[in-house]
């Protein structure tokens, strides 16, 4: 079993929709969670950082993190077709991070 | 403007030679990491280093080498031991490791030809 699993989707959704983004994890030992946006050919961008269990909003995205059911969740709302990326999930260990293998998401015009 | 560079961009490589993809930042960070991405697989650890002269192999280390004599440089060599070594690959750093965010260069592609 993998430590970290993420849907790859590919998700298509249209502009102005609500997104919503999963991960689950098997370490309880994580305790930072981390969301990148990959544009196409290009390397990660940090987008949501959250430590521990709750809620965190910045615009129109919010990170969730679930302790006790071992999952995380990013909502994207009011969609751009500039959100389309593959979006990684990530979580902390000694080692640096471990990462989902990503969902790539296309919001259509 | 601070971040990290890698060059090149896109390396062509034959069979049976080595290639050294290069990895600076200008962050003062400590800790520095190799990754590489294949499709459907999101990113791997290949080698990280948490200080000067110190490395440490990741998940998948065989046929690949490192060095970090410089705080803000961090190499990977590809060798020809590495049976599949077309990828994208990635070099990050952070300030540390545990909870501290790790940021991305660009990337680097290659292929074997």
């Amino acid at each position: 079993q993998k430590e970290v699993e993420q849907d790859p989707g590919p998700l298509s959704v249209p502009e102005g929709a609500i997104v919503s983004l999963n991960c689950t994890y098997s370490n309880s030992a994580f305790q930072y969670f981390m969301w990148y946006r990959q544009y196409s050919r290009k390397g990660p961008e940090l987008l949501m950082y959250t430590y521990s269990s709750g809620n965190k909003e910045d615009g129109r995205f919010t990170a969730q993190v679930d302790k006790s059911s071992k999952y995380i969740s990013l909502f994207i709302r009011d969609s751009q077709p500039s959100d389309s990326a593959t979006y990684l999930c990530a979580m902390s260990s000694v080692r640096g991070l471990i990462f989902g293998t990503g969902t790539l998401l296309a919001v259509q015009p | 403007d601070g971040g990290i560079t890698q060059s090149p961009k896109y390396l062509f490589r034959k069979e049976g030679q080595n290639v050294t993809l290069s990895c600076e930042q200008n962050l003062n960070h400590d800790a520095m990491y190799w990754y590489r991405q294949d499709p459907g697989q999101g990113l791997r650890l290949i080698y990280y280093s948490q200080i000067v002269n110190d490395f440490q192999k990741g998940d998948i280390a065989e046929g690949y080498s490192v060095s970090r004599e410089k705080k803000e440089s961090f190499p990977l060599t590809v060798t020809s031991a590495q049976k599949n070594p077309t990828a994208f690959y990635l070099c990050a750093s952070s300030r540390g490791t545990g909870g501290n965010t790790i940021y991305f260069g660009e990337g680097s592609w290659l292929t074997v030809v």
